[in-house]
């Protein structure tokens, strides 16, 4: 398996524009986590889906941010519009069932929003 | 009280010297503590992990250590090398297979040669 992919791996956009990052979890995983990493407040959970139904979305920062996962094999995260604020690189991770077995990541969107 | 607080924020340790980064939490419900190593440019990646019912655990030259009655884990590396430089997360989670994890800021570990 070649683990979790995402893509883009590098965004840079200008404020105001819609992002849409994308990500496969491992197939198999049923459990799917999209996480924010910033130098200042570390690795923040945004949303979590297991089975495909979003689960605790309390991370999510504001309305611009919304997460889908249409079926086991894909999930998105939109920001619209987006705000240099929101420059980070974002993770998503997967799971065999929950957070209590290990979860694997991937390598991330690093975002830029001028 | 979701938080997890990490201690030191960066660390400097010698070849083959022994590095100490602690976490401690306030949840009593959390029940899995991992510890994920993250080199630049790559997502987080799990080293190791343990349960409450277990007061430390190995593996390698990883060892955990575990203080339930102080809410307090730690991560032992020892004979630590320079490729063992990254940014360690120490982990909890809550609400057991339905949860999700709640990680602490990070560690920079650097290890001279």
């Amino acid at each position: 398996d070649a683990g979790v992919i995402q893509s883009p791996r590098h965004e840079v956009t200008e404020m105001g524009q819609e992002v849409t990052l994308r990500c496969k979890p491992i197939s198999g995983h049923n459990s799917l986590f999209w996480y924010r990493q910033t130098m200042m407040r570390g690795l923040e959970l945004l949303i979590y889906f297991n089975n495909n139904v979003p689960i605790d979305d309390s991370g999510m920062p504001e309305d611009r941010f919304s997460a889908k996962m249409p079926n086991a094999s894909f999930s998105t995260l939109k920001i619209q519009p987006s705000e240099p604020r929101d420059s980070a690189v974002y993770f998503c991770a997967s799971s065999a069932q929950g957070g209590n077995t290990e979860a694997f990541f991937g390598q991330g969107t690093r975002l830029t929003v001028v | 009280q979701q938080q997890v607080k990490q201690s030191p924020q960066s660390l400097i340790v010698q070849k083959g010297g022994i590095s100490i980064i602690n976490c401690a939490y306030e949840n009593t419900a959390f029940d899995y503590f991992p510890w994920y190593q993250q080199f630049p440019g790559k997502g987080p990646a799990l080293l190791i992990a343990i349960r409450p019912d277990v007061s430390e655990k190995k593996e390698g030259r990883f060892t955990i250590s575990f203080n339930k009655s102080a809410k307090q884990f730690s991560l032992h590396i020892m004979d630590s090398q320079p490729g063992d430089s990254a940014t360690y997360f120490c982990a909890a989670l809550y609400g057991g297979s339905q949860g999700n994890l709640i990680f602490g800021k990070g560690t920079k570990l650097s290890v001279k040669p």
